[in-house]
């Protein structure tokens, strides 16, 4: 497609239960990156794939959330056994290196709500 | 988040400039970017401008960077009804092989027929 795409647009779960977020990226784009957005905050950075392998996952906040990506193409993020504080938008972005410019595109998110 | 700040809000009628403040503390950053955010909306990139540069224009936007004092600002020319958004900056630090970027927590711009 033309652009990054997030899936499901909206997801509402129970506590406790697991929830799978999916995106894709624009193709070519070797470098994908996934944030959190909690309501009227900024962007918290989870983690970063350059292909399929994560350099940096220092910002999943716990053991719950973990992320994979295949085929250096579409990357699921996955929210185990959620809580209530894990309500917010989950944004993908990915880019492509020109040289040390980085031009990141973002998808339109999934806003998850758990009861 | 990582000190880059904006303030919360900005109020404008139509037709004048607004002007959108960015603070950030980190002087290795490279780019600095411009985000417009609509309501249920992800990230558009506005413009972005290299850290060794002072000015940059494009069309209705004008980026101003003062690299000394860490202030980066947005200006919209004849701000119209439809330029109504969260508007983020943004940093790219470099971190062993890859970018890693800073966001503010947004401006809120309001325009007022």
């Amino acid at each position: 497609g033309a652009g990054v795409s997030q899936s499901p647009s909206n997801k509402v779960t129970e506590k406790g239960k697991d929830v799978e977020l999916r995106c894709d990226p624009i193709s070519g784009h070797t470098a994908l990156y996934w944030y959190r957005q909690s309501l009227g905050q900024g962007l918290e950075f989870l983690i970063y794939f350059q292909g399929n392998s994560a350099p940096d996952k220092s910002g999943l906040p716990s053991d719950r959330f973990s992320a994979e990506r295949t085929g250096g193409s579409v990357s699921t993020l996955t929210i185990q056994r959620t809580q209530q504080e894990d309500s917010a938008v989950y944004l993908c972005a990915s880019s492509l290196r020109r040289g040390t410019q980085e031009t990141q595109y973002f998808g339109p998110g999934t806003r998850l709500l758990v009861l | 988040g990582e000190d880059v700040e904006q303030s919360l809000f900005l109020s404008v009628r139509e037709g004048d400039s607004s002007v959108i403040n960015c603070t950030y503390t980190d002087s290795s950053s490279t780019y600095l970017y411009w985000y417009k955010q609509e309501p249920g909306a992800g990230l558009q990139l506005l413009t972005y401008i290299f850290s060794n540069m002072d000015m940059k224009q494009d069309q209705r936007l004008t980026v101003l960077l003062n690299k000394k004092d860490k202030h980066l600002s947005l200006r919209i020319a004849d701000t119209q009804t439809g330029d109504s958004a969260i508007y983020f900056c943004a940093e790219s630090r470099p971190l062993y092989n890859f970018n890693k970027f800073y966001f503010g927590s947004g401006t809120k711009l309001n325009v007022k027929p």
